[in-house]
């Protein structure tokens, strides 16, 4: 399995308060993913790495932001976390050229009540 | 806009017989197709891509589909076996590396 882990695993919070989730890399891969999975809507990407500092936006970015500081560690912040953004959160990891080897990490459930 | 459509939220299959999850597209541009699984409680795992350039491809138990004329693509698997109970998500490779899933499929193999 590739090295991958996220940080918090679960994590409940409260309407307007931020949430920082973490993910961390021992492949040192070069592009780091974040997405988030819902019922009806498959895993849609939120922000993406394509290298340290080097970040960009997926399909649905609004209400989040990313830093990648290091090659090993993405994270993922709510700013001011919303119902909305009750979801399961999956980092993923690939190495430049290979289509087929995003690598997924275990996940995150975040519920904000 | 749904570049990708797996209109299809549950299949359910008897053991040892063919399943066969299906696909739909509209974005003409993807240059790869890729199949993952997931299983409760862990992230997706990748199980068989095929090249836009191709029709079909094989490994193993599993084969891929295109049919670029319809926008079609389908996984089979056979024999369906308890272990291939899980969802799973086709997705449409884009370029940046970027990765465009559909809704996913329930796949339940029954004994």
């Amino acid at each position: 399995d590739a090295g991958i882990t996220q940080s918090p695993r679960h994590k409940v919070t409260e309407t307007g308060t931020p949430v920082t989730l973490r993910c961390h890399q021992t492949e040192n891969h070069r592009y780091m993913y974040w997405y988030r999975q819902d019922p009806g809507h498959g895993l849609r990407l939120i922000h993406y790495s394509y290298g340290v500092k080097d970040t960009d936006k997926g399909e649905v970015s609004d209400g989040y932001s990313v830093s990648r500081s290091k090659t090993e560690d993405f994270l993922l912040t709510l700013e001011s976390a919303t119902s909305s953004q009750t979801s399961v959160y999956f980092c993923a990891i690939s190495e430049w050229g290979n289509t087929d080897t995003q690598y997924f990490g275990p996940g995150t459930r975040l519920t904000v009540l | 806009d749904q570049q990708v459509k797996q209109n299809s939220p549950s299949l359910s299959v008897q053991e040892g017989r063919i399943s066969i999850l299906n696909c739909d597209y509209t974005n003409s541009m993807f240059d790869y197709f890729l199949w993952y699984k997931k299983y409760p409680a862990e992230g997706p795992t990748f199980l068989i891509s095929i090249s836009s350039i191709k029709d079909k491809n094989e490994d193993g138990r599993f084969t891929v589909f295109l049919n670029k004329s319809a926008k079609h693509l389908s996984l089979h698997i056979v024999p369906s076996q308890p272990g291939d109970s899980a969802v799973y998500f086709c997705a449409g490779f884009q370029g940046a590396q970027k990765l465009v899933f559909g809704q996913g499929t329930r796949l339940t193999i029954n004994p």
